[in-house]
């Protein structure tokens, strides 16, 4: 059974810029969360996906969007990066009935 | 509103037994987790309490009261590799969907 994979593993963007990031999903898993992480701070909920629609979405402006695909992969888009953005970006997915969370390991994007 | 504490930094002694607690104010409270986090990587899930009392897992254990919005994480015999920063969340439910919602975690440092 394969975990939770992201890629890229870092990045480095500059201000205005946009970025996608990416997430494979553990097999069976139909739900995809992403997390942003400050540094110190712990992860903020970004939003979900199910069944390729956004289902949830916590406090963090349009311009964070997400896709997710048939097989469950997902991506998340940030656009007009700013500086406040450079954070560990996690995804997690789980089962609709919300298993425990397993996260990859990560996308540290540093925007500067 | 929601809300999540946690102590900010704790240190103990290899060998020793520490308890982290952790406070919440959340609604659709619907399951409390503790993760691991090792500086530079993705959380780990170590427990998970939706009822209840204590729930035990080799040398960590977790304690929920529900009535009380308050959990501890056990660690015993610990050792070096335990110094981390460990995160309690509460699973939030409201809204039709599932949530994590983090404290700022707990660095614990362990000593010889």
């Amino acid at each position: 059974e394969t975990g939770v994979t992201q890629s890229p593993t870092h990045l480095i963007k500059t201000r205005g810029q946009q970025v996608t990031l990416r997430c494979s999903s553990q097999s069976g898993h139909n739900t995809v969360s992403w997390y942003q992480q400050a540094l110190g701070q712990g992860p903020q909920f970004i939003f979900q996906y199910y069944r390729e629609e956004e289902n949830g979405r916590g406090n963090f402006p349009p311009r964070f969007s997400g896709l997710q695909f048939p097989n469950y992969s997902s991506e998340l888009n940030v656009n007009a990066l700013e500086l406040d953005d450079s954070a560990l970006y996690l995804c997690a997915s789980s089962t609709r009935s919300g298993s425990p969370l397993h996260f990859g390991n990560g996308t540290r994007l540093t925007v500067t | 509103g929601q809300n999540i504490d946690q102590p900010t930094e704790m240190t103990a002694t290899e060998g020793a037994i520490v308890q982290i607690n952790c406070t919440y104010q959340t609604s659709g409270f619907n399951g409390l987790f503790w993760y691991q986090q090792h500086a530079g990587e993705a959380p780990t899930f170590l427990s998970y309490n939706v009822l209840d009392g204590l729930e035990e897992k080799g040398r960590f254990s977790s304690f929920l009261s529900r009535s009380k919005g308050y959990s501890y994480l056990l660690l015993k015999e610990l050792q070096m590799k335990d110094s981390a920063s460990y995160l309690c969340a509460v699973r939030d439910g409201s809204g039709g969907y599932n949530k994590l919602i983090f404290g700022a975690g707990t660095r614990l440092a362990v000593h010889p």
